[in-house]
């Protein structure tokens, strides 16, 4: 039972590359989220998703984009990094709406230089 | 104000002692309230879950929720140091989106 998970564990990118965070859940659930983690900031959720083909934004979407084709999978595009990207992004996933938590991945630890 | 608000700590405490962490929160409208653990450089995990005021307890911890004055507690007891971690706070109105605290840093000295 995976759970929730995110590939890669860390990347390093050059201003002005793009990439694309993965994540995949095989709990079957509809809601999937996608956070950032600064130090001392706590998480700021970037977008969010409540079923296949529906996403919405979150608090910090600005250069980010999501789809959401499957039931199972909520990957994260970044296009022209730059430095103030620089973050931990977690991806979690709930099975309904308020009273379970989420299930968060493991994270993905990128670096814009 | 912002909606959610914890003392980032750091927090040291010896082992074997009561631990007290606090949140407190603006919004009248939240009525689940969880509390993440969160180990250095891995995502966060469901520690306790309570729904509206009172207490839950859940072996050495125990989360309490008092909605009047906007409040929130977790408690351990016989701290460890494997308690050593993050704890975030997050209150939730029933929607399926969280506001999460910024964390209090917990160091549990042996």
């Amino acid at each position: 039972n995976a759970g929730v998970t995110q590939t890669p564990k860390f990347r390093i990118l050059k201003i002005g590359q793009s990439m694309t965070l993965q994540c995949t859940q095989d709990m079957n659930h509809n809601y999937m989220y996608w956070y950032r983690q600064d130090p001392g900031m706590g998480l700021k959720l970037i977008y969010y998703s409540v079923g296949a083909g529906i996403t919405d934004k979150g608090e910090v979407p600005n250069g980010y984009n999501v789809s959401r084709s499957t039931t199972e999978d909520f990957p994260l595009r970044l296009e022209l990094a730059a430095p103030s990207q620089t973050s931990v992004y977690f991806c979690a996933s709930t099975q309904e709406t308020g009273a379970y938590g989420y299930t968060f991945g493991s994270g993905t630890r990128l670096t814009v230089v | 104000q912002k909606e959610v608000e914890q003392d980032p700590g750091p927090l040291s405490v010896p082992e074997g002692a009561i631990v007290s962490l606090n949140c407190t929160y603006s919004n009248s409208a939240f009525q689940y309230f969880m509390w993440y653990r969160q180990y250095s450089r891995k995502g966060p995990e469901l520690l306790m879950y309570t729904y509206s005021s009172g207490n839950k307890e859940d072996g050495r911890f125990t989360a309490q929720v008092d909605k009047s004055s906007k409040y929130i507690s977790l408690f351990i007891r016989d701290s460890q140091p494997s308690d050593s971690a993050t704890y975030l706070c997050a209150p939730s109105s029933g929607t399926y989106k969280y506001i999460f605290g910024t964390g209090t840093r917990l160091k549990v000295l042996a």
